[in-house]
């Protein structure tokens, strides 16, 4: 069973607009962590932003914030006031806290901001 | 600080050859990750390490790979007699000692291309 789930292979938004981007996720862990990262052309993954299990806020870091909703195992990435570098690959993954933690990464969605 | 190193960052081969792949990690990262990412596709998990220790090599796709660590810090990943469906991007990921939650850094990459 596929542990994340990125339904939107491609998005297109206006630049200023906000996107949202939608990520599910598959787990009997307690403790988990989620990730977002962005993937340019350029090839290099960038870390964007991390939801832990048992955090009751939602994270943010700049013009990004993610919505975790912990019952839907969702934790869908926002990103406000598009920007045309905002353009790349984004990949959600998570990391389970048993065993060896590796990161697990879905597929990904291809996001274009267009002028 | 330096990132995670990677070398080379483009390597063409012909089929059949050998070629091994560099991974420097951030200093005083433990655990150091392998992950393969064919054109247009997510991240593939291949082996990870704690130490000079590899607890989970589940990921490597045949006998041809096989990745060694050495004095818990350079990696190198070998693949033999090499095929053309080995032809991806090789990445390589750190991460810190401690909570076992916590973002992977990532290098840049080595594009390797089987002839």
């Amino acid at each position: 069973a596929q542990k994340i789930t990125q339904t939107q292979p491609g998005m297109f938004v206006q630049e200023k607009e906000a996107v949202t981007l939608d990520c599910t996720y598959d787990t009997s862990d307690q403790s988990y962590g989620l990730f977002w990262y962005k993937q340019p052309s350029s090839g290099e993954m960038i870390f964007l932003i991390y939801q832990g299990s048992y955090d009751e806020q939602n994270a943010t870091e700049g013009r990004y914030s993610l919505n975790f909703q912990k019952a839907r195992k969702s934790a869908n990435l926002v990103i406000s006031a598009s920007q045309l570098g905002d353009s790349a690959m984004y990949f959600c993954a998570m990391r389970e806290s048993s065993g060896y933690s590796t990161l697990t990464f879905g597929k990904g969605t291809m996001l274009l901001v267009s002028p | 600080g330096a990132g995670v190193s990677q070398s080379p960052s483009n390597k063409v081969t012909e089929k059949g050859k050998d070629v091994e792949l560099r991974c420097d990690p951030i200093s005083g990262h433990t655990a150091l990750y392998w992950y393969r990412q064919s054109l247009g596709q997510g991240l593939e998990f291949l082996i990870y390490f704690q130490g000079n220790s590899a607890p989970d090599k589940s990921g490597l796709p045949s006998d041809r790979f096989s990745a060694e660590r050495t004095g818990g810090s350079v990696s190198t990943l070998t693949i033999q007699r090499t095929q053309q469906e080995d032809s991806a991007v090789y990445l390589c990921a750190s991460s810190p000692p401690g909570p076992a939650i916590s973002p992977l850094h990532f290098g840049n990459g080595t594009r390797l291309t089987v002839t």
